[in-house]
């Protein structure tokens, strides 16, 4: 069945460091893909997604590319902040059907930026 | 704001107890989801409805129920309830192939 791999935590990085979180994917066709955050105490919100092969997600200094040929959708950014701890996780949708299809998701990384 | 309404947000119980939880979606939204986050599980998929109907349906155990009302705000019923059971649960929504947005989620405590 459709699965997300992504690297386990925690990360601790300093302020201003780069990062990565490694994230593939195993579906079947042309899956969705998306990065959401949580911060300690609040509910899931929507990061970044690429909806097709080559498609860069962006938002508030954060990419991903969606790698087709590794199945992959690393996310990065240049230069972390304390405001960047939080769990990120990495998430597929099938594109199949008249309605909005359920995401499954990675098992979380945890971010840890010190100042 | 997501927009995804739960209540409510904490709840303690005992054992073998029934709760239920509340979920007003986006305006607009026909899609409604559930999931379950815990340590050891991470984030599982409960179910989906949409416009009232069941569309699917992932790890639910049977003691767990739910449904989507003709004004779209879903239920999530968990009964005989377990140590076990303790967990955040989510409420999601989406409009017919938009992005899913996601509650505050509502913590429940089993004793």
């Amino acid at each position: 069945g459709d699965s997300v791999t992504q690297m386990e935590g925690p990360v601790t990085l300093s302020e201003e460091a780069f990062l990565t979180i490694n994230c593939t994917y195993t579906a079947t066709g042309y899956p969705s893909l998306f990065w959401y955050v949580q911060y300690p105490g609040e509910g899931l919100q929507l990061l970044l997604k690429a909806t097709k092969a080559d498609d860069k997600g962006s938002n508030k200094g954060f990419e991903a590319t969606y790698r087709k040929e590794t199945t992959s959708f690393h996310l990065e950014k240049g230069s972390v902040q304390v405001s960047d701890s939080a769990v990120y996780f990495c998430a597929l949708r099938r594109n199949y059907g008249g309605a909005t299809n359920k995401l499954i998701f990675g098992t979380g990384t945890l971010l840890a930026v010190q100042p | 704001d997501s927009g995804v309404t739960q209540t409510p947000k904490h709840l303690i119980t005992a054992t073998g107890q029934r709760v239920t939880l509340r979920c007003s979606p986006r305006s607009g939204d026909l899609s409604v989801y559930w999931y379950q986050q815990s340590l050891d599980q991470g984030l599982q998929f409960l179910i989906q409805y949409y416009n009232g109907e069941e569309r699917a349906k992932g790890n639910i155990l049977e003691r767990f129920s739910a449904q989507q009302f003709p004004d779209l705000h879903s239920e999530l019923n968990l009964s005989s309830l377990e140590l076990g059971d303790s967990a955040l649960y989510f409420c999601a929504s989406s409009t017919g192939t938009g992005d899913v947005f996601f509650g505050e989620g509502s913590r429940l405590t089993v004793l």
